[in-house]
């Protein structure tokens, strides 16, 4: 059974540095083909895929995010870790960490889900 | 990249069909078969509906089917149920290696 569990801090001050971790088992980040990403949704909106990492730690960011984005693994702990710099008000939601079984973009798995706010 | 353009609402009785378009250009859904399809109910995660155009996962009712024509795709749920009641949205890979979702539909069974 694949699982997947973000953790992070709850409430950020504007120009912080988020960071958030996902645990995930069911599955090795060492095995050909297998990534972990993150997607995010504000509250009420739609969702927004932020950042992907394959097995050979090749790495895909959202154009519009790229500058502020950095997302690492460690395979030893079965973790994933994004950071996002300068974070702002509009930035408040949602975020997700997601798996796909076969290959991205398909996102079969996903976590619960962690709410972060950004307010001074 | 801009998101994909999806009707914010639909709606239908139960036991009717409906379809969902998701628009986008040729830079994403025209050019690949990597649109994929989620369902969310409020509170909780997105499911992944349907993958690579008309696949559907396993366990994943076979109501629910996808189709492309150009720049657009679209979601068809047949023989609708009150547990369809969902945000539906779609989602496609683009040129420059990225994901784009759509806006998102709010999906009313009458």
């Amino acid at each position: 059974q694949i699982t997947l569990k973000e953790s992070g801090p709850t409430l950020v001050k504007p120009t912080q540095t988020l960071t958030l971790t996902c645990l995930f088992s069911g599955f090795s980040l060492t095995s050909s083909g297998v990534g972990v990403g993150w997607i995010r949704q504000p509250p009420g909106k739609a969702l927004e895929w932020l950042a992907f990492i394959y097995y050979n730690d090749d790495k895909r960011y959202s154009p519009s995010l790229r500058s502020r984005l950095t997302i690492t693994k460690d395979t030893s702990k079965n973790q994933v870790v994004l950071t996002m710099t300068n974070m702002d008000p509009v930035d408040t939601g949602t975020y997700y960490c997601v798996h796909p079984k076969r290959r991205f973009p398909a996102l079969d798995d996903w976590g619960q889900g962690t709410l972060v706010g950004v307010s001074s | 990249q801009s998101a994909l353009t999806q009707p914010a609402s639909v709606s239908g009785s139960p036991g009717q069909s409906i379809t969902i378009s998701c628009t986008g250009t040729s830079s994403d859904v025209g050019a690949y078969n990597y649109v994929s399809w989620y369902q969310q109910h409020p509170g909780k995660a997105p499911k992944l509906m349907i993958y690579e155009v008309s696949n559907r996962p396993s366990g994943v009712s076979n109501r629910f089917s996808g189709s492309k024509s150009g720049n657009t795709a679209s979601l068809t749920i047949s023989g609708l149920q009150a547990e369809d009641e969902a945000d539906y949205y779609c989602s496609s890979y683009t040129s420059s290696s990225s994901l784009v979702f759509g806006g998102g539909t709010k999906m009313t069974v009458l």
